[in-house]
């Protein structure tokens, strides 16, 4: 079974662009959960979508930052005019309430490292 | 509201020493916790996780964790320290609804020869 994936792992960008990160989750996971880790800390909460839905966007950047978690394909956090602020790691999990040994547990993926020049 | 503090940002140990991270938690009900292990450049890994059954949680590569009411504590231990046991630990508590997880700032595991 695999686990959950993100593209790319790495991704360099000037200030300016535009990032786009992508996550696929776990067979079978409907819901998916953002995080992004800022260098010497621990995770922060960003956003909560469902298939078609964001549920929860408390932490996500008021400007620039948008999510999305279409029917078909993987979930997008995109950040528009990066600034070297938004240099972390972001990190993508997964999870399926409902179903029995899951119902509570966030899977990981490996992150996107994001570094602006 | 939710949060987690872990004691320590560092912690090193001898190889064949136990370890003991320890994480205190603050929630406004029952909660849930976990401890997930960070490996250099990689993703999180679940180590354990409580969620209000017996209160000794056994997890993986031999590790273990306390959940303690009185205390508010849910630390973290191993009786042998391996050197692949290097990493950062992040103890993490969740919403009531499992929607958020909230983690603590980190623990970083030195293990030496």
């Amino acid at each position: 079974n695999a686990g959950v994936m993100q593209n790319p792992r790495h991704l360099v960008r000037r200030r300016g662009q535009e990032a786009r990160l992508r996550c696929s989750p776990m067979k079978g996971h409907s819901h998916v959960y953002w995080y992004r880790q800022l260098p010497e800390e621990g995770l922060k909460f960003m956003v909560y979508l469902q298939k078609e839905n964001i549920i929860d966007e408390s932490g996500m950047p008021k400007e620039r930052f948008s999510a999305e978690f279409p029917k078909e394909g993987p979930s997008i956090l995109r950040i528009q005019q990066v600034v070297r602020g938004d240099s972390a790691a972001y990190f993508c999990a997964s999870s399926n309430p409902g179903t029995s040994g899951s119902t509570d547990t966030q899977y990981f993926g490996p992150g996107t490292r994001l570094t602006v020049l | 509201a939710q949060s987690v503090t872990q004691l320590d940002s560092h912690v090193s140990v001898s190889e064949g020493t136990p370890v003991l991270l320890r994480c205190n938690y603050s929630s406004s009900y029952s909660p849930s916790l976990f401890w997930y292990v960070q490996h250099p450049n990689k993703g999180l890994q679940l180590l354990l996780k409580y969620t209000s059954a017996a209160t000794l949680v056994k997890g993986i590569n031999g590790f273990e964790a306390e959940f303690k009411k009185s205390e508010t504590s849910f630390h973290l231990t191993k009786p042998s320290a391996h050197m692949s046991d290097a990493a950062e630990y992040f103890c993490v508590v969740s919403d009531r609804d499992f929607n958020k997880f909230y983690f603590g700032s980190g623990t970083k595991l030195n293990v030496k020869p």
